[in-house]
């Protein structure tokens, strides 16, 4: 069983449209994160979620949001993608145990 | 504030030669360090980690890696190469007992030829 799956793989879009990311996790995590790999393989945390409080990463553009329909689901929605965006995506989730995050297996978001 | 400094963007070692991948990192709080690895076009797996228990931690596939806070290190090493070893590795240091807020380090490129 895959603990934290993300669906797509990839993904490649026309400036200007709006995609969504989805992730889900069975691993009874109550928080969820989503972080963006840049071209050069750094990653950078967009925002962590749990059903209390949402964190949000200043630098990340409000064209970027997370939804959370449940606890083992948080989607990443982006509106009006720029080339920018381009990037991989990784979500993830961590519990109340020790300090560590599972991550998915990444979806490849490329606009042209 | 808190940071990690992978010294070595890439490392090139030959099949059966010791590996070290080195970190440093910076923490106002009693840190917690992970280091993470990337294959090509794969998601990121969780090697080790150190939590405030023993100083040298052993991870799977043969890593282990030493936590100095003397010289605030957490370097990362496996006594024998893999070709399958080759791959992307990450330093991570967060607050201890925090998942939250993860610092990742640039990363440290690992080439196994043969």
């Amino acid at each position: 069983d895959t603990a934290v799956s993300q669906t797509p793989k990839y993904l490649v879009t026309q400036m200007g449209n709006d995609k969504s990311i989805k992730c889900e996790q069975n691993l009874g995590h109550d928080t969820m994160y989503w972080y963006k790999q840049d071209s050069k393989k750094f990653l950078k945390i967009m925002f962590s979620y749990n059903n209390k409080e949402l964190i949000i990463n200043e630098t990340v553009p409000n064209r970027f949001s997370p939804k959370s329909p449940d606890k083992a689901h948080l989607n990443l929605h982006i509106n009006s993608l720029e080339l920018g965006d381009s990037a991989v995506y990784f979500c993830a989730s961590s519990g109340d145990g020790p300090p560590e995050a599972f991550f998915g297996q990444g979806t490849r978001l490329t606009v042209v | 504030a808190q940071s990690v400094t992978q010294l070595d963007s890439h490392v090139s070692v030959s099949e059966g030669t010791p590996v070290l991948l080195r970190c440093n990192y910076s923490s106002s709080y009693s840190p917690s360090l992970f280091w993470y690895v990337q294959h090509p076009n794969k998601g990121l797996q969780l090697l080790l980690k150190y939590t405030s228990a023993a100083t040298l931690v052993k991870g799977i596939n043969g890593f282990e890696a030493e936590f100095k806070k003397s010289e605030t290190s957490f370097h990362l090493t496996k006594p024998s190469a893999h070709m399958s070893d080759a791959a992307e590795y990450f330093c991570v240091v967060s607050p201890s007992g925090s998942a939250r807020q993860l610092t990742f380090g640039s990363g440290t490129q690992l080439t196994v030829l043969p």
